[in-house]
């Protein structure tokens, strides 16, 4: 089956620091691979993503991603933190042998202290 | 920008009662999904949509479920008699326009709570 791994449940860091949030899939091909961050009570908004290509991928407010398929990993990355980062964030997998839909993981919540 | 718009925000209602939630996904997409998320836990996949019928459901998505797409704006998940346990934040999700349909975009949620 189908699954999405994020082993930290929760990180805290200090405002400037540099940030690692880890993500690990089980799937049966190499999938699509997503980070979604959701603020409190909030939707969740698509940070950045991964078909195929290059394996370090940019996406918005200055984080990257980088897919490493030996380890099944898509470790999410931010060099300086912003205090306005403090959010949960969401790996997610999807492939269309699998209909598509989005697996997640369990999220990670990080907080930023100042 | 285009984007997933959801109604109700906060629906609460009393366990048995039948609730419609509704959202409006981005007007070139042909993929319509439902994910809910429990408080405190991951979101997980309802259902998705296509082509006016159900592409794929989860185990969650039993016979009390249902989607609909009434007209060329809405996609609507129906809760047919509601229980404790889904009370949670539902959202809507899209895709197959220009991103393609591998990128799903999703709305603000609307937070059902059962009494």
């Amino acid at each position: 089956a189908q699954s999405v791994t994020q082993p930290d449940i929760h990180i805290t860091v200090s405002e400037g620091a540099s940030l690692e949030l880890r993500c690990n899939y089980s799937y049966g091909a190499t999938p699509y691979l997503f980070w979604y961050v959701q603020s409190p009570g909030q939707g969740l908004q698509l940070l950045l993503k991964y078909f195929s290509g290059d394996t370090l991928v940019q996406g918005i407010k200055g984080f990257e991603a980088e897919f490493k398929r030996s380890q099944s990993s898509f470790n999410l990355r931010k060099p300086s933190v912003h205090w306005s980062d403090a959010a949960e964030y969401f790996c997610a997998v999807s492939h269309m042998e699998y209909g598509n839909k989005l697996v997640f993981g369990a999220g990670t919540i990080l907080r930023v202290k100042s | 920008e285009p984007e997933v718009t959801q109604t109700p925000s906060h629906q609460v209602t009393q366990m048995g009662q039948e609730v419609i939630l509704r959202c409006v996904p981005i007007s070139n997409h042909l993929y319509f999904y439902w994910y809910r998320q429990i408080l405190g836990q991951k979101v997980e996949f309802l259902v998705s949509f296509y082509n006016n019928e159900i592409s794929e459901k989860s185990e969650i998505f039993d016979d009390q479920f249902s989607v609909e797409r009434p007209d060329g704006s809405n996609f609507t998940l129906k809760i047919r008699s509601t229980k404790l346990e889904d009370s949670a934040m539902y959202f809507c999700a899209s895709s197959g326009g220009l991103a393609g349909v591998n990128e799903q975009f999703f709305g603000p949620g609307t937070r059902l709570t059962v009494l």
